[in-house]
């Protein structure tokens, strides 16, 4: 069973800086990788998938890197609103299902 | 745009069977292009899918969860259902449907979720 490490737990920033996320993962996933954000008392919405593409009305802002085993979440300049906890997924192909990482908080500095 | 809405009991007691719903508007189930999810996240912690079904019957099922998870769908109501039985405090959580790729390698959109409670 493929595990996804998500790095830092916490990222503290301001407004107008850049953010980025990490995500790592235990063997290769190939390009197969998604990022959601969530704010709270919300539900996650699909940023990023098969790692580089914006879902259907995402910002530009946010852009995915990255293939194999490491993957990168970018946010060139943060926006009050992006501050929330963002998850990275991935599909496992046995058994086959979805899994997720642990998070990452992102909050103002 | 396509919505989802669970909808079901916010309390169940231990050892009983927690029962929840999604309607899907916007959208047919019975297209058979898509597939119907459900994950689950207990307060403050991360994201657990549970299972997901599509309309020819197949479902799939997080090993964790098999043997007390049952999803299915009924294309007549536009509707998909989960069932967990043998509930304990520990499935107590916030409850989300979502539709899904065949490859699993998204999930796209979600319902807002439903917060189940497992207490006596």
């Amino acid at each position: 069973e493929v595990v996804l490490t998500q790095s830092p737990a916490t990222l503290a920033l301001s407004p107008g800086e850049r953010a980025t996320l990490s995500c790592r993962a235990s063997q290769s996933v190939s390009s197969y990788l998604a990022w959601y954000q969530q704010k709270r008392g919300q539900a996650p919405r699909l940023l990023i998938y098969d790692a580089s593409n914006r879902a259907t009305g995402i910002p530009d802002r946010f852009s995915g890197s990255g293939s194999g085993t490491d993957f990168t979440l970018t946010i060139s300049t943060l926006e009050p609103e992006d501050f929330a906890v963002y998850y990275c997924q991935q599909r496992s192909d046995w058994p086959p299902m979805y899994t997720f990482g642990q998070g990452t908080k992102l909050e103002i500095k | 745009q396509v919505q989802l809405q669970e909808s079901g009991p916010g309390l169940v007691r231990p050892s009983q069977t927690l029962s929840l719903t999604c309607t899907v508007s916007a959208a047919s189930i019975g297209s058979g292009t898509y597939y119907w999810n459900w994950i689950r996240q207990p307060a403050g912690k991360g994201l657990e899918w549970m299972g997901r079904v599509h309309t020819s019957g197949i479902t799939r099922y997080n090993p964790s969860l098999k043997s007390r998870v049952t999803i299915s769908a009924d294309t007549s109501k536009n509707q998909f259902s989960l069932k967990l039985n043998s509930v304990t405090a520990a499935d107590t959580a916030v409850y989300f449907c979502a539709r899904g790729d065949q490859m699993f390698t998204w999930l796209d959109p979600w319902g807002q979720g439903i917060l189940v409670t497992v207490s006596s």
